[in-house]
């Protein structure tokens, strides 16, 4: 599986667009990327996931660069619940492990 | 309604006695997945298991161990042998096979070891 990198940490005012970012210049051709979140103490729960396109669900929009090195996951108007540590994952086609980094912890301000 | 399950919540153990977690799904996956969260940490995977009867290493397996025997349920055994057993346990499923299905997680449980 491709290493991803995260910033550790970030804030965003209530309401506003909260843009978190992920490195994956090790991704290759068959590989997903995949955005999960983890509320305190409970289990991660599934976000977004895609491969070339911009994807866009209720949840959020995911946006992968052209040469698919980078993404960005964009929650559009972010509320104070969607505090969480949030984890970019990229995914083997084979799909035998998921392998979570150290994730980006997002504070939402009021 | 479908999903993935984890008992108990809470467990408490006495240091040097094993202790199995529980981990049943209906989702109708073929794939499970353990993983252990230490405090302030990401998850990192302890063993998988893709098919009944069948199960992998993955990056901290040793001290623990699992069995497969229904495609339902994948218990997690934290043996006297894990030296540092006090953390959260995660269970996971999804299908196998295609990398553009998302995995489900159970809420966790959260072994203490005194």
């Amino acid at each position: 599986d491709a290493k991803t990198t995260q910033p550790p940490s970030m804030d965003c005012a209530e309401g506003r667009a909260a843009n978190l970012p992920c490195n994956h210049s090790t991704i290759s051709g068959n590989e997903y990327v995949y955005w999960y979140r983890q509320i305190h103490s409970q289990g991660p729960q599934y976000i977004i996931h895609g491969l070339k396109n911009n994807e866009t669900n209720e949840m959020a929009s995911l946006i992968i660069t052209e040469d698919r090195k980078s993404s960005t996951l964009i929650l559009p108007h972010a509320t104070l619940r969607d505090t969480a540590v949030y984890y970019c994952i990229v995914r083997l086609r084979s799909a035998r492990q998921l392998t979570f980094g150290s994730g980006t912890q997002l504070t939402v301000l009021p | 309604d479908g999903g993935i399950t984890q008992s108990p919540k809470y467990l408490f153990r006495k240091e040097g006695q094993n202790v199995t977690l529980s981990c049943e799904q209906n989702l109708n996956h073929d794939a499970m997945y353990w993983y252990r969260q230490d405090p302030g940490q990401g998850l990192r995977l302890i063993y998988y298991s893709q098919i009944v009867n069948d199960f992998q290493k993955g990056d901290i397996a040793e001290g623990y161990s699992v069995s497969r025997e229904k495609k339902e349920s994948f218990p997690l055994t934290v043996t006297s042998a894990q030296k540092n057993p006090t953390a959260f346990y995660l269970c996971a499923s999804s299908i196998v096979g295609a990398a553009n299905t998302e995995a489900f997680f159970g809420q966790g449980t959260r072994l203490t070891v005194v």
